[in-house]
């Protein structure tokens, strides 16, 4: 079964960085892109960007441009996403999705979330 | 674009329908609208892709519809598993924006 392990929560101060992984199982790893969410603590979900983990190409939302990076070690089967000069308004859950089918937009499976608290 | 739901909250009781709107501030193709359901502390769980394609193991009572700016995921009698917030996603163009959400309680 596919499977998307992220992982542990983070607890980090303003003006700091996070780097959240993502490890894909079940299927290989550079046939699907990798989609990133997050969802502030009672809030909606945010879309921030997405990896295509078999050339390295990204797309970022713009609200994220030039403070998040999306990388990946194929080796490993593993995604990342770093977000730099955390804010409060950064506290949030992040998931990693990948989409249902080749080349089909719908994320089908998701990663189980990892809280990222921003405080001083 | 910018993706608004409505209504923001419904409240039903088990067994009626429930009819949720997902309207897109431009045309959005098809293929590229989706359906997420989410419960408390839990990652959404994909419904319906492409607009109206169930994805694997979701019940037959979830139905989605729709083209260019509207869009409407229909489940036809509530069961109690069903009361969650439910968002769509376009993937059309970039930013791939979620809508605010419904909240589908029980009445």
């Amino acid at each position: 079964q596919v499977h998307l392990v992220q992982s542990g929560a983070e607890v980090k101060k303003p003006g700091a960085s996070v780097k959240v992984s993502c490890k894909a199982s079940g299927y290989t790893f550079t046939d699907y892109y990798i989609q990133w969410v997050r969802q502030a603590p009672g809030q909606g979900l945010e879309w921030m960007g997405w990896l295509n983990p078999n050339t390295g190409g990204t797309s970022y939302a713009q609200k994220f441009q030039g403070r998040v990076s999306m990388t990946r070690d194929t080796s490993i089967s593993t995604a990342y996403m770093e977000l730099s000069r955390l804010t409060s308004d950064d506290t949030a859950v992040y998931f990693c999705t990948r989409d249902v089918l080749i080349a089909v937009p719908g994320s089908g499976f998701w990663g189980q979330g990892t809280l990222v608290t921003v405080s001083s | 674009i910018v993706l608004t739901q409505s209504p923001g909250t419904l409240s039903l009781s088990p067994g009626e329908r429930a009819t949720l709107s997902c309207r897109a501030s431009q045309s959005v193709s098809s293929t590229y609208l989706a359906w997420y359901q989410q419960k408390p502390g839990q990652a959404p769980r994909l419904l319906i892709y492409g607009a109206s394609i169930r994805a694997t193991g979701i019940p037959d009572r979830f139905s989605g519809s729709g083209s260019g700016t509207d869009f409407t995921l229909t489940i036809s009698r509530l069961e109690p598993e069903d009361f969650a917030v439910y968002y769509c996603q376009q993937y059309d163009f970039s930013p791939f924006a979620f809508g605010p959400g419904t909240k589908v309680d029980i009445k």
